[in-house]
């Protein structure tokens, strides 16, 4: 079975500053894909980055990168010059493609705050 | 807006009864997930169908089931109601399997 940990409950940061996030995952398959979501107050679930397990280069979106070490079972989210916006749980998740479809596991999450 | 609809937004009922979540999926969004997000905890994956036919399974408990109809919005049915099925139940839709999954806003329940 797939497993996500995150292992940091809560994560606080000065606004401006770099953050990262840990996520460790434990499978099998050789290809997956690997996410990182937001979920902020509101509950809203946002997708902030994606990693296919078969690419060697690191995804970035904008201020948003990850890295991700296959050897290591490793998918850590970095965010640079945090803003107040940032403030949110954030869910490290893990894709199994199937024949049929996919399934998905998510991690327990990392609620992270940024202090002005 | 992720353009995903979900209803009701909040469904307050009492243990044993049943109940029926509704999810539109974005327009042209052939897959659609539910997920079960219970208090203070990650998402749980239900299920996935694609096109009308169930694709994947993860932890959907039998008392639990789910359609998509051929307009393409799904149903999430759940029956014999515990209070620990409390929780906020996401659909989430995307064009296909492998494309990006837009959330909607969840539905909130409450079993007393």
């Amino acid at each position: 079975a797939q497993t996500v940990t995150q292992s940091q409950p809560e994560m606080s940061v000065q606004e401006a500053e770099t953050v990262t996030l840990s996520c460790t995952y434990d499978t099998s398959e050789n290809n997956y894909y690997l996410f990182w979501y937001k979920q902020p107050p509101s509950r809203q679930m946002i997708l902030v980055i994606r990693q296919e397990a078969y690419k060697q280069q690191n995804a970035t979106e904008n201020r948003f990168s990850v890295n991700f070490q296959k050897a290591a079972k490793s998918f850590s989210l970095k965010i640079s010059d945090s803003q107040l916006g940032d403030t949110a749980m954030y869910f490290c998740a893990f894709m199994k493609l199937l024949n049929t479809g996919n399934q998905f596991y998510f991690g327990t999450g990392t609620s992270l705050t940024v202090i002005p | 807006d992720s353009g995903v609809t979900q209803t009701p937004k909040h469904l307050i009922t009492a243990t044993g009864q049943r109940v029926t979540l509704r999810c539109s999926p974005r327009s042209g969004d052939l897959s659609v997930y539910w997920y079960q997000q219970s208090l203070d905890q990650g998402l749980q994956f239900l299920i996935q169908y694609y096109n009308g036919e169930e694709r994947a399974k993860g932890n959907i408990l039998e008392r639990f089931s789910a359609q998509q109809f051929p307009d393409l919005h799904s149903e999430l049915n759940l029956s014999s109601l515990e209070l620990g099925d409390s929780a906020l139940y996401f659909c989430a839709s995307s064009v296909a399997p492998l494309g990006e999954q837009f959330f909607g806003p969840g539905t909130r329940l409450t079993v007393l």
